[in-house]
């Protein structure tokens, strides 16, 4: 069964930089993308980047494009988002999520990490 | 770009059907796939590909994409459905997910 184990709870000053991880295992790590996706209080579900299964492309939000880096390490089959001059409007919950590409003409997220909140305040 | 357009809540009673529409023009010519999510929780797959259920999904959650409005269903609504719910699609064009404003669904 797929799992994907995200790094704890953050909390950062304004101006700051987060970096939180994403373990995965029980599948082949190579054989899928990552995609990140936070959810602020009270908002919807915002997508910020994703990454192929080798890392060799990655896509970004147009409104974070700049502040935010996805990466992979796939000897220890493990994701990495780093947002950056972090601001109270970057306070949300962010899931790392497995994506299938094989296959499929549409791309959707079929396994979640737990979340991580990330909490900006001065 | 698209924009997926949900109502922002519905509420039912147990035991009755919910219907959650996701709008946006000729939606239907695209696919869709749908999300749950609990508070507290990380978001759940429900459907994906318009009406395919992963497993361990109950049968009682469907969906179906035509026109301009594609729609979850769920069936003989239970207590543990009370939710937000999301639609999404993949746009192809700049390679990106693109999600539903978010529908809270309330059980009576």
């Amino acid at each position: 069964q797929p799992h994907l184990v995200q790094s704890g709870a953050e909390e950062k000053q304004p101006g700051a930089s987060v970096k939180v991880s994403c373990k995965a295992s029980g599948y082949t790590f190579t054989n899928y993308a990552i995609i990140w996706v936070r959810r602020a209080p009270g908002q919807g579900l915002e997508w910020m980047g994703w990454i192929t299964p080798y890392g060799t492309d990655t896509y970004y939000a147009q409104n974070l494009q700049g502040r935010v880096t996805v990466t992979t390490d796939t000897s220890t089959s493990t994701a990495y988002m780093e947002l950056r001059s972090l601001t109270s409007d970057d306070t949300a919950v962010y899931f790392c999520a497995r994506v299938p590409q094989a296959g499929y003409s549409s791309y959707f997220l079929d396994y979640w990490g737990q979340g991580t909140l990330v909490t900006v305040s001065s | 770009s698209y924009v997926l357009t949900q109502p922002p809540s519905v509420s039912v009673a147990p035991g009755q059907t919910a219907m959650i529409a996701c709008g946006e023009s000729n939606i239907g010519s695209k696919i869709v796939h749908w999300y749950q999510q609990k508070p507290g929780q990380a978001p759940v797959l429900v459907v994906y590909d318009d009406s395919v259920r992963p497993s361990g999904i109950p049968e009682r959650f469907s969906g179906s994409n035509s026109g301009n409005t594609a729609t979850l269903t769920i069936s003989r609504v239970e207590a543990g459905d009370e939710a937000d719910y999301f639609c999404q699609v993949w746009d192809s064009s700049s390679d990106h997910p693109v999600f539903g404003t978010g529908t809270k669904v309330t059980v009576l």
